[in-house]
């Protein structure tokens, strides 16, 4: 058990720019999540896969940001222009298709607009 | 809609002391409950969960939680604290009808003292 891992680790863009990142989950794993967690607050869900398929995105994802998991093994999390209010660290979890599980979270990707 | 409370926002301890967190959730259905810890730049690690059956949990590091239904808290507890055990501790919620999504409360931060 390699356990979830995201790269890169931290990021530092300009206002405007397009950013993506990465999560590959733990192998046996049939759900993938994203969150966002801003200082001082806990994760916030922004959307999930069963496999590649797309379950759920929240009203904090907007229309710049975009996920896929293409063969339901890794994820990508892009987004576009992006803005100084999507500074955030960006946390990738995964678990089993079998209810209730854990989510295993992963390392992070600290995104600081400038 | 599901929600978590964590009305401490920061505690500190002495090392060698007990540690308590607390968590109160507000939820219609059958909750499951986790705890888990961030250290500073890292992603969250599972110190516990609450699935069913004894509503005494121990975990990993020492900690145990006890799930209360008529209270609706699920409150952290350690008897003797490390300085190690200084980190952000998190209590999330999740439930069928939110498809095992997690809802996060703020965050504990706890510092230890020499």
């Amino acid at each position: 058990d390699t356990g979830v891992s995201q790269n890169p680790r931290h990021k530092i863009t300009k206002r405007g720019q397009n950013v993506t990142f990465r999560c590959d989950p733990i192998s046996e794993h049939n759900r993938l999540y994203w969150y966002r967690q801003t200082l001082g607050q806990g994760p916030e869900f922004l959307t999930y896969f069963q496999n590649e398929a797309q379950l759920e995105k929240s009203r904090l994802l907007s229309d710049r940001f975009s996920a896929e998991r293409p063969k339901g093994s890794f994820s990508t999390l892009e987004i576009q222009r992006t803005e100084q209010g999507d500074s955030a660290m960006y946390l990738c979890a995964s678990s089993l298709a079998r209810y209730p599980d854990t989510q295993y979270f992963g390392p992070g990707t600290r995104l600081t607009v400038l | 809609a599901q929600s978590v409370t964590q009305p401490d926002i920061h505690i500190t301890v002495s090392e060698g002391a007990s540690l308590e967190l607390r968590c109160n959730y507000s939820y219609g259905a059958t909750p499951y409950l986790f705890w888990y810890v961030q250290s500073p730049g890292q992603g969250l690690q599972l110190l516990l969960k609450y699935f069913s059956g004894d509503t005494l949990v121990q975990g990993i590091k020492g900690f145990e939680a006890e799930f209360k239904r008529s209270q609706s808290s699920f409150n952290l507890r350690k008897p003797s604290v490390h300085w190690s055990d200084a980190a952000e501790y998190f209590c999330a919620v999740a439930s069928y009808s939110n498809d095992y999504k997690l809802s996060f409360g703020a965050g504990t931060t706890v510092t230890v003292r020499a």
